[in-house]
């Protein structure tokens, strides 16, 4: 069946460095990809999305870009803050699953000041 | 416009009792589905629903949860007979509309169940 797999965490990293996670996923068809953000106590959110290769979603300075060849969606920011500190979902979703979301396990960030 | 609201946000249970989670979605969303964070663990789909109507629950277990999503009032989810592997996160997330290939869910912040 369908997958998502993620680096493990936890990722700990100064303020202003690179940050790269990791994401692959399986699947057969189309799907669209997501990136999902968890602050501690909270529910998800959405960061973004790409519906179809070579899109790229970007949103507050993250950025991802669909690679069917590789069939990757990994995620980057430039320079992390410390309010970035959450764990970072990666998902797939396909229209026969009736879009319900396939997560991957999650990553845990810490920013360090 | 309010977010998908669940409540309640913490529920503590002792093994056998009945466990009722409550989810309101987004307004104007007909589509709901449920997810389980376990502990350490990514979420799980478990059910989807549309008013009135169990689209996909593949991802539920066969016996002792059940969900609705009645015409009116909130979409819930019943755990009969809770064991202590019911703990975790049950999140609902609520979505516009179903045809098109960006499917945006909006997540409610969570019911946190932990059993006895």
């Amino acid at each position: 069946g369908d997958s998502v797999t993620q680096m493990e965490g936890p990722v700990t990293l100064s303020e202003e460095a690179f940050l790269t996670i990791n994401c692959t996923y399986t699947a057969t068809g189309y799907p669209s990809l997501f990136w999902y953000v968890q602050y501690p106590g909270e529910g998800l959110q959405l960061l973004l999305k790409a519906t179809k290769a070579d899109d790229k979603g970007s949103n507050k300075g993250f950025e991802a870009t669909y690679r069917k060849e590789t069939t990757s969606f990994h995620l980057e920011k430039g320079s992390v803050q410390v309010s970035d500190s959450a764990v970072y979902f990666c998902a797939l979703s396909k229209r026969d699953s009736g879009y319900a979301l396939n997560f991957g396990k999650g990553t845990s960030l810490l920013v360090t000041p | 416009n309010a977010g998908v609201m669940q409540n309640p946000r913490h529920l503590v249970r002792r093994r056998g009792q009945e466990a009722r989670l409550r989810c309101s979605p987004m307004k104007g969303h007909s589509h709901v589905y449920w997810y389980r964070q376990l502990p350490e663990e990514g979420l799980k789909f478990m059910v989807y629903l549309q008013k009135e109507n169990i689209i996909d629950e593949s991802g539920m277990p066969k016996e002792r949860f059940s969900a609705e999503f009645p015409k009116e009032g909130p979409s819930i989810l019943r755990i009969q007979q809770v064991v202590r592997g019911d703990s975790a996160a049950y999140f609902c997330a609520s979505s516009l509309q179903r045809e098109s290939s960006y499917n945006e869910q909006f997540f409610g912040p969570g019911t946190r169940l932990t059993v006895l």
